[in-house]
């Protein structure tokens, strides 16, 4: 069955470096989200992405934050300079339609030091 | 600001018992989504209800929809230990473009 896949699984960086998540959403999917759960909390929702534009963000999706689909295959998110309360699990979901069931990656573990 | 509320937080019940875990909200959403998460893992949908009163079953798994669609509840018959696991619902807020809310989880613990 087609998935989501993340890498890396686990990122460690110190304060103030800069980050890239990277994504592969299903392969006919064509919205593509961030969402991220800080340990013990409830996931939350950062940013949507269709035809190469952000479609939704959240207030959490600040100027440190973006997104960009490089080539027909990735999908990124870019945290331009980490502050430790950005610590978390970071989850990429797709789907084929908007507000059609979105599919999740098995997240990367960020932790910023 | 829409909240899903989920209950109860924590269940720990024996092998072969019926369960049900609820969510909850004062707001109405265009779809409702289930999934189930593994420890480090990410979550895995298990189904999606969209009409108001809308019943779907999915092996011993019963989900269904508020009719005013601002509810959901999961029913678990004869429970398994390979039940255990986080279970999540979303929302999918009127006029959103994706933005799923999520409810903090219903933790299910079946021992053998």
């Amino acid at each position: 069955e087609p998935e989501v896949t993340q890498t890396p699984s686990h990122q460690v960086t110190q304060m103030g470096q800069e980050v890239i998540l990277r994504c592969v959403p299903i392969s006919n999917h064509l919205y593509f989200y961030w969402y991220r759960q800080i340990l013990g909390q409830k996931v939350e929702f950062l940013v949507s992405f269709y035809n190469n534009e952000i479609s939704e963000k959240s207030e959490i999706f600040d100027d440190q934050f973006s997104v960009e689909r490089p080539d027909g295959s990735n999908f990124t998110l870019k945290i331009r300079s980490t502050k430790l309360e950005d610590s978390a699990m970071y989850f990429c979901a797709s789907s084929a339609r908007v507000n059609q069931p979105q599919h999740f990656g098995d997240g990367t573990r960020l932790s910023i030091l | 600001t829409q909240l899903l509320e989920q209950s109860p937080q924590f269940l720990s019940i024996q092998e072969g018992e019926n369960l049900t875990v609820y969510c909850n909200s004062s707001s109405v959403f265009s779809s409702l989504q289930w999934y189930r998460q593994e420890p480090g893992e990410g979550p895995v949908l298990l189904v999606t209800v969209v009409t108001g009163g809308e019943v779907k079953k999915l092996k011993r798994l019963t989900f269904q929809f508020g009719d005013a669609r601002k509810d959901s509840s999961l029913h678990i018959t004869a429970a398994q230990p390979g039940d255990t696991g986080l279970y999540l619902c979303a929302g999918d807020s009127t006029g959103s473009q994706g933005n799923l809310i999520f409810g903090k989880g219903t933790k299910l613990s079946v021992k053998p």
